[in-house]
């Protein structure tokens, strides 16, 4: 079985200031983590994925996250926010021998001038 | 194609009808998802295609859901007499285990409303 667990419905930061949305997994096996955004009234966009190897993978936009395998984390980060960062953000966990992914609740993120 | 397409992009529908969901997958792609996404929800999976077989349709909600999918290409999500808590945005992704593409690719859903 896998699940993921986005404990903040919403996030609010100051544009210019870091940003972090949490995000804790469970899997039986070894995981693939991802981040998808989406914006009002579109689709789901990827953002970045963790395969294996590095902890700290780098994706669009200048949006990064840190896999932590002893705190099953993927917690998505930003140094400084830009008010077009404002969207909902979606963590999502496939087991590497499963097939499909499952997508955590969605943390809304509102940035602020 | 460029992109995942999905149609209709929107469907209003009374309650009791059957509806057809088509989802075009991006061109060579093996794996196709169907995903529902409730008003301020998160996603709910449905159903997963592997080439036109489905290993896991576990999260299909009841008997009046189903779907195929042929030529390894374009999916079908069936409901069959719609009710009123089927309205959701359907979306419909697509990811290629052979490049590595293991991300999924989202189409722009289609919207379901019964009423």
């Amino acid at each position: 079985a896998q699940s993921v667990a986005q404990p903040e419905d919403q996030v609010n930061v100051a544009e210019g200031n870091p940003l972090t949305v949490k995000c804790t997994y469970s899997v039986s096996g070894n995981p693939y983590l991802f981040w998808y955004v989406q914006y009002p009234n579109r689709g789901l966009q990827f953002l970045l994925k963790y395969i294996t190897g590095d902890n700290l993978v780098k994706g669009s936009y200048g949006f990064e996250a840190e896999f932590n395998k002893s705190q099953t984390s993927f917690h998505l980060k930003k140094p400084s926010a830009l008010v077009s960062d404002s969207a909902l953000y979606f963590c999502a966990v496939r087991d590497t021998n499963a097939g499909k992914s499952t997508f955590g609740d969605g943390t809304t993120l509102t940035v602020k001038p | 194609g460029a992109g995942v397409s999905q149609s209709p992009s929107n469907k209003v529908t009374e309650k009791g009808k059957d509806v057809e969901l088509r989802c075009d997958p991006i061109s060579g792609h093996t794996a196709l998802y169907w995903y529902r996404q409730s008003l301020g929800q998160g996603l709910e999976f449905l159903i997963y295609f592997q080439g036109n077989s489905a290993p896991d349709k576990s999260g299909l909600p009841s008997d009046r859901f189903s779907a195929e999918r042929t030529g390894g290409s374009v999916s079908t999500l069936t409901i069959q007499r719609t009710q009123q808590e089927d309205s959701a945005v359907y979306l419909c992704a697509s990811s290629s285990f052979l490049t590595g593409t293991i991300e999924a690719f989202f189409g722009q859903g289609t919207r379901l409303t019964v009423v």
